[in-house]
């Protein structure tokens, strides 16, 4: 069965610290891979996405994320964090071919940052 | 620019009881997806509907079943309400599907608690 795994549940950095959020998908077709994020209080938004292409992909709020096809991986990094970003953060994954429309996602990963 | 509505915001039904959840979509999209979101948990796929009709299932039991409308809006049913049920339940809507490169934007969710 497909599914998305997100190794780390709790993050905590101080601001102006680097971040990596690992993501690991079981799909062995092609793929469509998203990041969102959960601001507290708020609804899931797109962070960014990746159809095809370049598999180092830019989002919003200075985060990107690359595609290692070979690791199944779709790790979100940012290079500097701010307090604004403690948020919860969910990989998802859909099969990147028609007859499926699902999202599959992660457990989440919840990030607080410390002023 | 309207996003993707949902009512009631919260809800609190008791074991046994049947419920039904609102949903209207992003203007101009045509494709609605509901997902159960359990605390802790990432977003679970419960069905898409498109034209009227279910397109697609995830594991969910009959207890759960729904209807679009002619204006695309949705609403998601669940009967005999079991205390599992409690979850965020969130609408995503999606614009008109022309192939595999779509992204579903979603609404704020509806917090059902079951006692």
């Amino acid at each position: 069965a497909q599914s998305v795994s997100q190794h780390n549940h709790h993050v905590i950095l101080s601001e102006a610290a680097s971040l990596e959020l690992g993501c690991n998908y079981s799909y062995g077709g092609t793929v469509n891979l998203f990041w969102y994020v959960q601001y507290p209080g708020q609804h899931l938004q797109l962070l960014l996405k990746y159809f095809s292409g370049d598999p180092l992909v830019k989002g919003i709020k200075g985060f990107e994320a690359e595609f290692i096809k070979s690791k199944f991986s779709f790790n979100l990094r940012k290079p500097s964090v701010q307090w604004s970003d403690t948020a919860e953060y969910f990989c998802a994954v859909t099969p990147g071919t028609s007859g499926t429309y699902k999202y599959i996602f992660g457990t989440g990963t919840r990030l607080k940052v410390l002023a | 620019d309207a996003g993707v509505t949902q009512s009631p915001t919260h809800l609190i039904k008791t074991r046994g009881q049947q419920v039904t959840l609102r949903c209207s979509p992003k203007s101009g999209h045509d494709t609605v997806s509901w997902y159960q979101q359990a605390l802790g948990q990432g977003p679970q796929f419960i069905f898409q509907y498109y034209e009227e009709e279910e397109r697609q299932r995830g594991n969910f039991p009959d207890r759960f079943s729904g209807h679009q409308f002619p204006n695309y809006s949705s609403e998601l049913n669940v009967n005999a309400l079991l205390l599992g049920d409690s979850a965020l339940y969130l609408c995503a809507s999606s614009p008109i599907f022309s192939g595999p490169f779509y992204e579903q934007y979603f609404g704020p969710g509806t917090r059902l608690t079951v006692t």
